[in-house]
């Protein structure tokens, strides 16, 4: 059972530089989200996908644009890399939420380890 | 979103039951409590999730008091293997398609188990 499966899991990229982080989940969930995770800040909400085709804001969006490709896939986007971004990044997927639905449970992926210098 | 307070570390022996408070005063009433569990370079792991009273699964139990203000996870006779961060996150997830609540985890509370 692969879940929510990220690649690269890690990646140096020099500032200015641009870089797609991918992220797949193979159970058949509605709702995806990009994480990033710092020393002493907990994880923080990026971007999320509700349902196919759509994307929104969450706490830190700036610096990163989203792609939710199909039901399946979800990448996120650094168009310019800054050492600001240097980070942990998760992506998460749970069942949707929409209808009425409760969805509690977020599924993780392992994280991709991303350092800009 | 309702603000979550939780104790930042706490140590343990193998063995013995380990309670785990946050604190959430704003909670709303369509709020939902869940816990995860995150182990170094992995991510988050659900553990639990309630609204009132209590939960009870293989892993864990969930006490909620009346006033729902604040939640605490009960771990029962941990081992070594218990030893990560666990997060408290309160939200709706069922407003998320709106744009509504968007879940977001604090800084969790580092759990060292030793024997």
């Amino acid at each position: 059972n692969a879940g929510v499966t990220q690649t690269p899991k890690f990646q140096v990229l020099k500032t200015g530089q641009s870089m797609t982080l991918q992220c797949a989940q193979d159970m058949n969930h509605n709702s995806m989200y990009w994480y990033r995770q710092d020393p002493g800040m907990g994880l923080r909400l990026i971007y999320y996908s509700a349902s196919e085709g759509t994307t929104d804001k969450g706490e830190v969006p700036n610096g990163y644009n989203v792609s939710r490709l199909n039901k399946r896939e979800f990448s996120l986007r650094l168009e310019s890399a800054a050492p600001s971004q240097t980070s942990v990044y998760f992506c998460a997927s749970s069942v949707s939420s929409d209808r009425g639905m409760f969805g509690g449970e977020l599924f993780f992926g392992e994280g991709s380890r991303l350092t800009v210098l | 979103l309702a603000k979550t307070t939780q104790p930042i570390s706490m140590d343990s022996y193998e063995g013995q039951e380990v309670n785990i408070t946050c604190s959430h005063n704003n909670i709303a009433t369509n709020d939902y409590i869940t816990w995860y569990q995150q182990f170094p370079s992995q991510g988050p792991r659900f553990i639990i999730q309630g609204y009132k009273t209590k939960v009870t699964n293989e892993v864990a139990s969930l006490f909620i008091p009346a006033d729902r203000k604040s939640s605490t996870l009960s771990l029962p006779r941990v081992s070594l293997s218990d030893t990560a961060v666990y997060y408290c996150l309160v939200g709706d997830m069922r407003r998320l398609t709106g744009g509504g609540n968007k879940l977001t985890f604090g800084t969790g509370t580092q759990l060292k188990v030793e024997l």
